[in-house]
C-alpha cells in the first residue's frame, strides 16, 4: 500500500474512445503529478497540481485533459489518442513542491491504444 | 539543457556489489534522487542526497555525487535476488515559484543472478 492508488491498473482504448484515469491519495498531500513513462524514454512529466491549481503543463498536447477536482484526487481525460500515447501513465503525490519533498508514485495504468 | 543519462542494464550475481551510473546536465539541481521500481509497481523512493554533499550511506546503499563531474552513483553492497529492478535516478530544478520538478533518467535495469 503506497497510499496512491491509481484505476484502472491496465486500459485498451480505441483511437476514437473516450476514457479517464483516476489518481487517489490518502497521504494527506497538496501536490499531485501526471507521469508518463514509455519504453525505453525518460519518465516525462506531464503536469502538476498544487492545492489543486495546476501549476505546469509540460507542453503536453490537449487530447489529455488533467483534472483536480480536491486534493486527494487527480484524473487524466483521454480523448482521441495516438497509438504513440500508449505508456505506463504515473500518478505521484507530495506534500509541496519544494525540492526536497519527497513524492510517492501510484503503480501507474498501463495504457494501450489500439 | 536538462538531460539525466544512464545506462540501460546492470547484470551481478548474488552477494556482489551493483554499482549503477548517472550523469546529469543540469549545475543547478539542489536534490539527486534514486528511485526503484519492481516489476508492475510505482516508483519507490530509495534514498536521495543534497547537492553540498559528496557521499550518503543508508544501510546497503551508499550515494556518491561527484558535482565537478555531474556524476551520480548508487552503489548496493551484498546485492540480493529482490534487489532486481530498474533503478532511476533524477534530479531536482530549483527555480522561482515551480520547484519540485523531477527530471528522470531511462533507468538502469539490474539483473541479479543467483
Amino acid at each position: 500500500e503506497t497510499g496512491v492508488t491509481q484505476t484502472p491498473r491496465h486500459l485498451v482504448m480505441g483511437m476514437t474512445n473516450k476514457k479517464s484515469l483516476k489518481c487517489e491519495q490518502h497521504l494527506g498531500h497538496n501536490a499531485m503529478y501526471w507521469y508518463k513513462q514509455s519504453a525505453k524514454k525518460p519518465l516525462e512529466l506531464m503536469f502538476v497540481y498544487n492545492f489543486k491549481e495546476q501549476t505546469e503543463n509540460n507542453s503536453v498536447p490537449s487530447r489529455f485533459s488533467p483534472e483536480c477536482p480536491n486534493s486527494s484526487h487527480l484524473f487524466l481525460h483521454l480523448h482521441t489518442l495516438q497509438p504513440e500515447d500508449s505508456a505506463l501513465y504515473l500518478c505521484a503525490s507530495s506534500q509541496d513542491t519544494r525540492d526536497n519533498t519527497e513524492a510517492f508514485f501510484g503503480q501507474g495504468t498501463r495504457l494501450t491504444v489500439v | 539543457g536538462e538531460d539525466v543519462e544512464q545506462s540501460l542494464f546492470l547484470s551481478v550475481r548474488e552477494g556482489d556489489s551493483s554499482v549503477i551510473n548517472c550523469t546529469y546536465t543540469d549545475s543547478s539541481s539542489t536534490y539527486l534522487y534514486w528511485y526503484k521500481q519492481e516489476p508492475g509497481a510505482g516508483l519507490q523512493l530509495l534514498t536521495y542526497i543534497f547537492s553540498n554533499m559528496d557521499m550518503k550511506q543508508d544501510q546497503r546503499l551508499t550515494v556518491l555525487l561527484n558535482k565537478k563531474d555531474k556524476h551520480l552513483s548508487l552503489r548496493i553492497a551484498d546485492t540480493q535476488t529482490g534487489d532486481s529492478a530498474i533503478y532511476f535516478c533524477a534530479e531536482t530544478l530549483a527555480f522561482s515559484g515551480n520547484t519540485g520538478k523531477l527530471i528522470f533518467g531511462q533507468g538502469t535495469t539490474l539483473q541479479v543472478k543467483p
